[in-house]
């Protein structure tokens, strides 16, 4: 299968701060990819759905000011957690698809963000 | 309004069992149906998917079966070993590369040794 890589797997970041978690496709090109959040023992919440070179399109509820998604190529997509507070603390996921009518969707390792 | 509805939320099963975890959806348009298998602390992996024109589908010891009149598909998990001890996430998705998936709750798994 297609290989998403995601990075950092772990970070801290002091409150206030910004901290950028990147998703990249390893062996093809990504054409959508989209970010979830999952609390624990929850399901994975979708946060937005991201198209290569173009804006990102958020789910209701999310702060798109806060959560600055940037999908500049086919290979990478970044987020970026804006002015971190204790409550964005959580699992951050990507996925990746290749697009057309390949509907597979590959999941990065995911990225778990500490705010203090 | 939850699209798809996932149960049982935890399941204990003897090692050498058979795991039956249920799915119910909504939307008739709905196509894809993947069963995704997640570690704690990992992201989900896929684990088998069906497509509506089959009604059932097996990998070794995974079988999805899919009941589309019903509205229904199951994931089955014969011979159940310890190592399948993971949360198990149903979903449904339209056909198409820009779809999102649609996730069901999650099932928590514990295969006793």
């Amino acid at each position: 299968g297609a290989v998403v890589s995601q990075h950092p797997s772990r970070v801290i970041c002091k409150s206030g701060t910004s901290v950028k978690i990147e998703c990249r496709s390893l062996d093809f090109q990504a054409t959508t990819m989209f970010w979830y959040r999952q609390f624990p023992k929850q399901s994975l919440m979708l946060m937005a759905t991201s198209n290569e070179g173009s804006k990102a399109t958020y789910e209701q509820g999310v702060e798109k000011d806060k959560f600055l998604i940037n999908h500049a190529s086919l290979t990478l997509s970044t987020l970026t957690v804006t002015s971190a507070h204790p409550e964005d603390s959580s699992f951050y996921i990507c996925s990746a698809k290749r697009g057309g009518l390949d509907t597979e969707a590959f999941f990065g390792q995911g990225t778990r963000l500490t705010v203090v | 309004q939850q699209q798809v509805k996932q149960s049982p939320q935890s399941l204990i099963v003897q090692k050498g069992g058979i795991s039956i975890i249920n799915c119910a959806y909504e939307n008739t348009a709905f196509d894809y149906f993947p069963w995704y298998q997640q570690f704690p602390g990992k992201g989900p992996a896929l684990l088998i998917a069906i497509r509506p024109d089959v009604s059932e589908k097996k990998e070794g010891r995974f079988t999805i079966s899919f009941n589309k009149s019903a509205k229904q598909f199951s994931l089955h998990i014969m011979d159940s070993q310890p190592g399948d001890s993971a949360t198990y996430f149903c979903a449904a998705s339209v056909n198409s590369g820009y779809s999102t998936l649609t996730f069901g709750k999650g099932t928590m798994l514990l295969v006793s040794p």
